[in-house]
């Protein structure tokens, strides 16, 4: 079965320090992979989408960059945090079928506050 | 759509009563809609899906509706139970191009003992 792993679950950075967010998937392969990012009491706001190996696009421009260096691999980073980068992060991965459908199933998160 | 900048509306519901939580989407040639559960401090949880070839799918106490006249999407809870107490977002599948689901604004269902 497939299991996917956010780490680390909470962290709290100072304004300014760098981050980086990893989420990996288990049991399947070439997965589509996604990260969002959820201010409390909001919606699910997508940051990236990944349909490959070193693909990665953008949705939303801010200080945050992904990369995908191995196929079940998703890192999310930042240079220098700022504090309207605190929030819910939730890594999705998703695989294609044959009639095209894109159910996305999501990891448990990671609580990030930036003080 | 999106649904960042928007405060969740809120749904209050006595427990054993049937809930009914609607979602309107954007793209007519959506061909795929999930409804997702998440508890607090929890990831997403799928809970049922359905075809734009459907109008009814029905799960273990949940059924979702889809009205394409209308891009209306709804989820019928029986009997509502408090472990049903979450927020609940449905979510539209584009089937061109980036292989990407839009979310909706989200409801957050509030079972009442």
């Amino acid at each position: 079965s497939q299991t996917i792993h956010q780490w680390p679950a909470t962290l709290v950075q100072p304004v300014g320090s760098p981050l980086s967010l990893e989420c990996t998937v288990e049991g399947t392969s070439n997965p589509n992979l996604y990260w969002y990012r959820q201010a409390a009491g909001r919606g699910l706001q997508l940051l990236f989408y990944s349909v490959g190996i070193g693909q990665i696009s953008s949705e939303v421009p801010q200080n945050l960059s992904a990369s995908r260096p191995q196929d079940r691999q998703f890192i999310l980073s930042s240079k220098k945090l700022l504090l309207s980068d605190s929030g819910f992060y939730l890594c999705a991965w998703s695989v294609l079928g044959p009639e095209s459908y894109n159910e996305q199933f999501f990891g448990p998160g990671t609580r990030l506050t930036v003080l | 759509g999106e649904s960042v900048g928007l405060h969740l509306p809120t749904l209050s519901v006595q427990e054993g009563d049937n809930s009914i939580i609607n979602c309107a989407y954007s793209n007519s040639a959506s061909d795929y809609f999930i409804w997702y559960k998440q508890e607090s401090g929890k990831g997403p949880q799928f809970i049922i899906d359905i075809r734009s070839n459907m109008d009814k799918r029905q799960g273990q106490r949940v059924t979702v509706l889809l009205n394409k006249t209308v891009k209306h999407l709804s989820l019928q809870i029986a009997a509502t139970q408090p472990g049903d107490s979450a927020v609940y977002f449905c979510a539209e599948n584009n089937p061109t191009g980036y292989q990407k689901v839009t979310f909706g604004t989200g409801t957050k269902l509030q079972v009442i003992p």
